[in-house]
Parts: structure tokens; sequence; C-alpha cells
């Protein structure tokens, strides 16, 4: 069965380093998701992207992040400047599309857990 | 109010029982609905699609009433297996998923 794989699957940065997290969504899928899942927290969204770029964005995505599709396969997150509250579990999120108002399935990688000290 | 609430929980039930979940969410304008799981420190995985007029996948039995914008999910003769927090999750926009905190359950032997 196909699946979304993200690399690595653990980060330790220090604070004020930029990260650059990686995510190979389902290779028919054509919209990608970043989330991410503070500790003991519920699952947020970050962003949404599609035909090469961003479709909508939550209010935690700010300039502190970008999101890039490299090549054919790749979907990376990067984080400039982190700070100790970007600490969290990152996971990457793919579906095969979405019609009109109806979300389509999304599937989730296994995460990135990125610890900033 | 939050977009998707649920049961605080912690749930523990013994081995064999029927255990329900609720959930409710604020955005009337919400037209996909999902329940998944997520086992600890794992990625959520998809349980069930929930569709109005209510589905049932083996033991698993989703339900959602628009009208009064609530989820539930019933699960019946309950495994060691299905211990594991339960995520209501609500689409909150064109491609946006909003989920609630989630519900652990734990089934004991």
């Amino acid at each position: 069965e196909p699946e979304v794989t993200q690399t690595p699957s653990h980060q330790v940065t220090q604070m004020g380093q930029e990260v650059i997290l990686r995510c190979v969504p389902i290779s028919n899928h054509l919209y990608f998701y970043w989330y991410r899942q503070i500790l003991g927290q519920k699952v947020e969204f970050l962003v949404s992207f599609y035909n090469n770029e961003i479709s909508e964005k939550s209010e935690i995505f700010d300039d502190q992040f970008s999101v890039e599709r490299p090549d054919g396969s790749n979907f990376t997150l990067k984080i400039r400047s982190t700070k100790l509250e970007d600490s969290a579990m990152y996971f990457c999120a793919s579906s095969v599309a979405t019609s009109g108002g109806f979300q389509e399935t999304q599937y989730f990688g296994p995460g990135t857990r990125l610890l900033v000290l | 109010r939050k977009e998707v609430e649920q049961d605080p929980g912690p749930f523990n039930v013994p081995e064999g029982a029927t255990v329900a979940f609720n959930c409710t969410y604020s955005n009337s304008a919400s037209q996909s609905f999902f329940w998944y799981r997520q086992d600890c420190r794992k990625e959520p995985k998809l349980l069930m699609s929930v569709y109005s007029s209510g589905n049932e996948d083996g033991r698993f039995t989703a339900q959602l009433n628009r009208a009064s914008q609530y989820i539930s999910l019933l699960i019946r003769d309950s495994k060691l297996s299905d211990s594991a927090t339960y995520l209501c999750v609500v689409n909150g926009g064109a491609q946006k998923l909003v989920f609630g905190q989630g519900t652990r359950l734990t089934i004991n032997p």
C-alpha cells in the first residue's frame, strides 16, 4: 500500500537555526499538507499546497515558514530561525484531490519530531 | 466555542465492551467528517469517513447529525488493539482539516 514518507524521523537543532523537513507524498496525489502537533496538544493545520503554490495557510504559518516542491517527488517544510516553541511533531499529508467543499481523505506520514534547544 | 470538541476521556473499558465517542463541530459549512485514530507518538490514521446516512465498518459505526452538528463513533466488542486516541476531524475549509483534542481509549484485559 502506498504511503507518505518523511525524513528525518527526529531532528534536534539549536534555537535560531534553520531546519528543512522532507516528505515524499503518495505518488498520484496532487494536494500536499503540513500539520504540527505540540506534545499533549491537538493536531494543527499549517499549510496546503497544490499546483506548485500555497492554496491555504493558517495563522501559525508566518514568514518563518516556507514550503517547496523542489522536484517531482519531494515536498519540504523550511523553518527559519527556529524558536523553542517550534518543538513539535510535524506531519506531512497528501490527498488525491478536493472536490468543491468536500475533502478527500488525507494520508499522513509518520512525522518528524523536532526538538529546538 | 472550539471548532471541534470531543469527550475529554480517558475511557477505560474492559475487553468486549461497547464504547461510544461523541464530537461536536462549530462550522455549519463543513462537509467532510472523519474519525482518525492515533497511537502514542504516531501519525493519525484514518479509521473511517462519516457520511450523512451513517456508516458501518465491521465493529465500528459512525453517525452524523448535521442539524445538531454532532458526530459519533461506536465501537462494539472492543479489542485490546483498539486502545488508542480517537480523533474527530472535520474539514475547516477547502483543504484544511480541523482536529479535535482526541479521546484516549484504553481497553483492559
